[in-house]
């Protein structure tokens, strides 16, 4: 079945510095990549999405790139803040509701 | 719209009791997920439902674990009995179509339920 591989597992970055976070999925058909943020004791909430009709997209100091071929997507925050700090969660779908989550990144943004 | 709202947000129970957890979806959402978390699997699809109807339950890791939904603003995931290894944060989620060929769209997540079964 479907497998999303995430890495790292934690990552610490000085504030300012740029953080990258890495996901591969193993299903060549699908088609949508969301990533989704959890603060310490929150729910999780969708910060960027992108659909395997595009390569990059951006908002703000986020953004996130697709190679298809690779069947790899990554995550850059630039400018790091210390409301980054947080597990962020890549995720991979074939065009329906049963998204895969990989296992999750905690960042921690040191001031 | 309140978001989704679950209950209990905490349980503690012993093992072999019951336990029911509650969710209310955002109001005109067709789509209704429950998601376990857990430290070393992360987050896993349990069951989802479109327009109260399951879609797929293969998630659900045995049949101690039952999902209802008897309508579109209202939904349990049932486990019993309950076990230690079933201790995790339980997230209910919604969604709304997002037309077009792709039903995919943004997940918005309740607080969660903790449950720890002594």
């Amino acid at each position: 079945g479907e497998n999303v591989e995430q890495h790292p597992s934690t990552l610490s970055v000085q504030e300012g510095d740029s953080a990258v976070i890495k996901c591969t999925y193993s299903d060549s058909a699908s088609n949508y990549f969301p990533w989704y943020k959890q603060e310490l004791g929150k729910r999780p909430q969708l910060i960027i999405d992108i659909r395997s009709n595009v390569g990059e997209k951006k908002d703000q100091r986020i953004a996130v790139t697709l190679n298809k071929t690779a069947k790899h997507f990554s995550l850059h925050i630039t400018e790091t803040q210390p409301e980054d700090s947080a597990v962020y969660f890549c995720a991979a779908s074939r065009g329906t509701y049963k998204y895969i989550f990989g296992t999750g990144t905690r960042l921690k943004v040191l001031a | 719209d309140a978001g989704v709202i679950q209950s209990p947000r905490h349980e503690v129970t012993e093992m072999g009791q019951e336990v029911t957890l509650r969710c209310k979806p955002i109001s005109g959402h067709d789509y209704l997920f429950w998601y376990r978390q857990t430290m070393m699997r992360g987050l896993e699809l349990l069951i989802y439902f479109n327009n109260n109807v399951p879609i797929d339950d293969s998630g659900m890791p045995e049949d101690r674990f039952s999902a209802k939904m008897p309508n579109a603003s209202f939904s349990t995931l049932k486990i019993q009995p309950s076990e230690p290894r079933d201790s995790a944060v339980y997230f209910c989620a919604s969604s709304r179509t997002s037309g077009g060929v792709q039903n995919t769209g943004e997940l918005f997540f309740g607080e969660g339920s903790r449950l720890t079964v002594l």
